[in-house]
């Protein structure tokens, strides 16, 4: 089956400490994408990659990092500049420009909790 | 820039009731609108999207939602709700040539049994 996966879904971290949220997905898509979920608040985009080796910032990106070595892959590193990373995250990924625009497919998300 | 207002932030209604959720968008060029749902603990789904053609596009599961340039809105309807609707819906834009999405706050559609 085709989809993407994140991992963990539940993730623990003691403060000071940085942590990596996994991303994978096999539907040979070329763009993919870092949202934070609050109450309340939406998706807010934290980082997007449109191609390997290559990422953007997205509205939210300070104390986050990514990398995008692998198509299949989306790494997302809250690090301990992140003031209050307590958050839901989601990813997703997107077809490229030559199919539907803007459609967006999204994992199963992972919640960070920041002991 | 592109925003989205969901003014509802939660919505109850009785079983077999109709809904409608409110969605308005500001864009200055042609925009691609979205609705998505999420269930508890889950990431989003895809319910309907619209990108041209009909202004009236549906979902299967009995959701419709239609496109109104003129007053800039995207509302959700369903006749009649069921509990397993129960979630949380968002509204989204993207605008021509841009993978981007913005999304709005959700609304928390609550079904009364």
């Amino acid at each position: 089956d085709g989809g993407i996966t994140q991992s963990p879904k539940y993730l623990f971290r003691k403060e000071g400490q940085n942590v990596t949220l996994s991303c994978e997905q096999n539907l040979n898509h070329d763009a993919m994408y870092w949202y934070r979920q609050d109450p309340g608040q939406g998706l807010r985009l934290i980082y997007y990659s449109q191609i390997v080796n290559d990422f953007q910032k997205g509205d939210i990106a300070e104390g986050y990092s990514v990398s995008r070595e692998k198509k299949e892959s989306f790494p997302l590193t809250v690090t301990s500049a992140q003031k209050n990373p307590t958050a839901f995250y989601l990813c997703a990924s997107s077809i490229p420009l030559a199919g539907t625009l803007g459609e967006q497919f999204f994992g199963p998300g992972t919640r960070l909790t920041v002991l | 820039a592109q925003s989205v207002t969901q003014l509802d932030s939660q919505v109850p209604v009785f079983e077999e009731a109709p809904v409608e959720l409110r969605c308005n968008y500001s864009s200055s060029v042609s925009v691609y609108l979205f609705w998505y749902v999420q269930y508890p603990n889950q990431g989003l789904q895809l319910l309907l999207k619209y990108l041209s053609g009909s202004t009236l596009v549906e979902s299967i599961n009995g959701f419709e939602a239609e496109f109104n340039k003129s007053q800039t809105s995207f509302h959700l309807r369903k006749p009649s709700v069921h509990i397993s609707d129960t979630a949380e819906y968002f509204c989204a834009v993207s605008q021509f040539g841009n993978e981007k999405l913005t999304f709005g706050t959700g609304t928390r559609l609550t079904i009364i049994p």
